[in-house]
């Protein structure tokens, strides 16, 4: 089976501080995703990633930024945390190239900024 | 958008009856995916149907796909309590190889 990781379940962290989720994959499977979910507003993609060293933008990038060095694991940074990031922050992973597969999520991480 | 748009927002019934969530959207698809997400946690995928396919099915969960309507529909006959999650439907598309997620459907199974 499949199985993703992040790195905490919850996190507290002030703003103003830098903030690193870190995503890990056991299936070498090329593309990952870093979304987040907020209600009301459903999931929004913030970055993803088909390969190592490469990353693309989603749809709220803005605040964010990621790092893939290795091809398991997936990193979200949060340069200077502020309050409207607090949020649940999913990470996947999915086979295929060019092709929309299913994506495993990771059990989530619930991040408040203070 | 392709976004899938669930309707209803959220739906209360009672264990043994069947429920039924509707997902539409806007562009042409390669597939379409439902996906479960239980109360603080991931979301775990349930079934995807390919744009050729007209209904899939899988244990208790029935999917059709009208690409004509752009629409779709998963049914979850016998519920049971432990059904209680949000659905979520995603639509994809190998133009941009992403899935985009609605905001899903709340379902309460009353014991």
């Amino acid at each position: 089976d499949v199985k993703v990781t992040q790195s905490s379940r919850y996190l507290v962290k002030r703003t103003g501080e830098k903030v690193f989720l870190e995503c890990v994959q056991d299936m070498d499977h090329e593309n990952m995703f870093w979304y987040r979910q907020d209600p009301g507003l459903g999931l929004r993609l913030i970055y993803f990633s088909y390969d190592v060293k490469m990353k693309e933008k989603g749809d709220i990038p803005e605040g964010y930024s990621v790092s893939r060095e290795k091809k398991e694991r997936f990193s979200l940074i949060l340069e200077s945390a502020s309050t409207n990031q607090t949020s649940m922050y999913l990470c996947a992973s999915s086979t295929g190239q060019g092709v929309v597969e299913t994506q495993y999520f990771g059990p989530g991480t619930r991040l408040l900024v203070l | 958008s392709q976004q899938g748009e669930e309707d209803p927002q959220a739906l209360s019934i009672q264990e043994g009856e069947n429920a039924t969530m509707n997902c539409s959207y806007k562009t042409s698809i390669n597939n379409l995916q439902w996906y479960r997400q239980n109360s603080g946690r991931g979301l775990v995928h349930l079934i995807l149907i390919r744009s050729n396919e007209r209904e899939k099915h899988s244990g208790r969960l029935r999917v059709t796909l009208d690409t004509s309507k752009k629409s779709s529909s998963l049914l979850i006959t016998a519920s049971r309590a432990a059904d209680t999650a949000s659905y979520f439907c995603a639509p994809g598309s190998s133009n941009t190889g992403k899935l985009i997620f609605g905001q899903g459907t709340t379902l309460q199974v009353k014991p």
